[in-house]
């Protein structure tokens, strides 16, 4: 089946540890996303890429970092810089670069600090 | 910048009821609007969207037009199920191309329909 994989879905960090959240697509799509979710509030956007090699910073980058090394995959690293990293983490991709593109999302990861 | 206001939850409805969610929006340029559902402890799935001004988009018995005068892309469903019980999402594609078309949300607003 075609669509977006995320894992693990429960991520338990500790204190100054840096995890990484997975996330893969077999949509052949270019453009993928990285969400926050916080209760109550809706999603925020971390990081995205167009293509291959190449991420921007959205909205609340900082703590975060990811990679695009190849199409199919867009992992997000929480480092330890970020001091308040308990959230929902969505993935998102979408075919195209137009603003009328839908974007198919994951089933996420929750994660929770120790 | 762009931005998204829909209105608080929850709603608690009974089954077969009809349901409103108020979404309105605040754009520079011209979005597209789009309408996401979240089950419990599941990510998001589009539930329809409109690109242009007047569009009606529709799926599962929902309908949201986009009204370019009231900037508005209000959800409706006229005879709600306990099944629709979910949060649902107004979001729009930013219209900077420099944030690479992602969605701006609303904050959700949480449906309960009871039997």
């Amino acid at each position: 089946d075609g669509g977006i994989t995320q894992s693990p879905k429960y991520l338990f960090r500790k204190e100054g540890q840096n995890v990484t959240l997975s996330c893969e697509q077999n949509l052949n799509h270019d453009a993928m996303y990285w969400y926050r979710q916080d209760p109550g509030q809706g999603l925020r956007l971390i990081y995205y890429s167009q293509i291959v090699n190449d991420f921007q910073k959205g909205d609340i980058a900082e703590g975060y970092s990811v990679s695009r090394e190849k199409k199919e995959s867009f992992p997000l690293t929480v480092t330890s810089a970020q001091k308040n990293p308990t959230a929902f983490y969505l993935c998102a991709s979408t075919v195209g670069k137009g603003r009328g593109e839908t974007q198919y999302f994951g089933p996420g990861t929750r994660l929770l600090v120790l | 910048g762009d931005s998204v206001t829909q209105m608080e939850g929850p709603v608690t409805l009974s089954e077969e009821a009809f349901l409103t969610i108020n979404c309105t929006y605040t754009a520079t340029g011209y979005p597209s609007l789009f309408w996401y559902v979240q089950y419990p402890g599941e990510g998001l799935q589009l539930l329809l969207k409109a690109t242009k001004a007047d569009d009606k988009g529709s799926n599962k018995g929902f309908e949201a037009t986009y009204r370019k005068e009231t900037t508005s892309f209000h959800l409706e469903k006229g005879s709600v199920q306990v099944s629709d019980s979910a949060v649902y999402f107004c979001a729009l594609t930013q219209t900077d191309s420099n944030s690479g078309y992602a969605l701006n949300f609303g904050k959700g607003t949480s449906l309960l329909v009871t039997p």
